[in-house]
């Protein structure tokens, strides 16, 4: 089955810093990688995702890149803040299973004022 | 709009005791539904699939007979968890996709303390 690594385990930046998080996976049918940001005790919020057909895909400070040759994926968070401050998981899914997702371990992200 | 609800929010149980956890689509039909678990710091695991109307499909590890799935409608289900043990205690997350979408909309969770 698909299994989704993620780097960092943890991540700490200055503020206005940038911030990377990687991601691979291992089954090529997987075609779509949404990212989810998570705060304590609350549900993950998607922030950005991209499907198999598209290399990279900007929302203002969020972007994300795939290489699927590769099988990998990256979130770029630009001049971070304060409130970047969370848990950050990626994930892969594909039509076939029903598009269920499997998650990535997550990276603690810590944004220092 | 893609509003999921969870009810209830946190429920402390006995151990040897039956805990029921609905989650529901607002304002959509749900063709299929997740369920998830979180342990504290740690990923959210998938436990089960749901299809309106057909048995849940269960991930490896995860016992069927433990963790009951109920997908009776297009807009509920419901996942029971019997004869609750501490090691059960965990953030339980509910998600539920349309037809022909990839998006999951996720409920807000259940926090399960089995004492």
């Amino acid at each position: 089955g698909e299994n989704v690594e993620q780097h960092p385990s943890t991540l700490s930046v200055q503020e206005g810093d940038s911030a990377v998080i990687k991601c691979t996976y291992s089954d090529s049918a997987s075609n779509y990688f949404p990212w989810y940001k998570q705060e304590l005790g609350k549900r993950p919020q998607l922030i950005i995702d991209i499907r198999s057909n598209v290399g990279e895909k900007k929302d203002q400070r969020i972007a994300v890149t795939l290489n699927k040759t590769a099988k990998h994926f990256s979130l770029h968070i630009t001049e971070t803040q304060p409130e970047d401050s969370a848990v950050y998981f990626c994930a892969a899914s594909w039509m076939d299973s029903s598009y269920k997702l499997i998650f990535g371990s997550g990276t603690r992200l810590l944004v220092r004022p | 709009g893609a509003v999921v609800s969870q009810h209830p929010s946190w429920v402390i149980c006995k151990s040897g005791t039956s805990v029921k956890i609905e989650c529901r689509s607002l304002d959509f039909q749900a063709t299929t539904m997740f369920w998830y678990r979180q342990f504290p710091k740690q990923s959210l695991m998938l436990m089960a699939t749901s299809n309106e109307g057909s048995k849940a499909t269960y991930e490896q590890g995860v016992e069927k007979d433990k963790f009951l799935i109920n997908h009776a409608s297009l807009t509920l289900s419901t996942l029971t968890v019997t004869s609750a043990h501490p090691e059960d205690s965990s953030f339980y997350i509910c998600s539920a996709r349309v037809t022909g979408a990839y998006e999951q909309y996720f409920g807000p969770g259940t926090r399960l303390t089995v004492t």
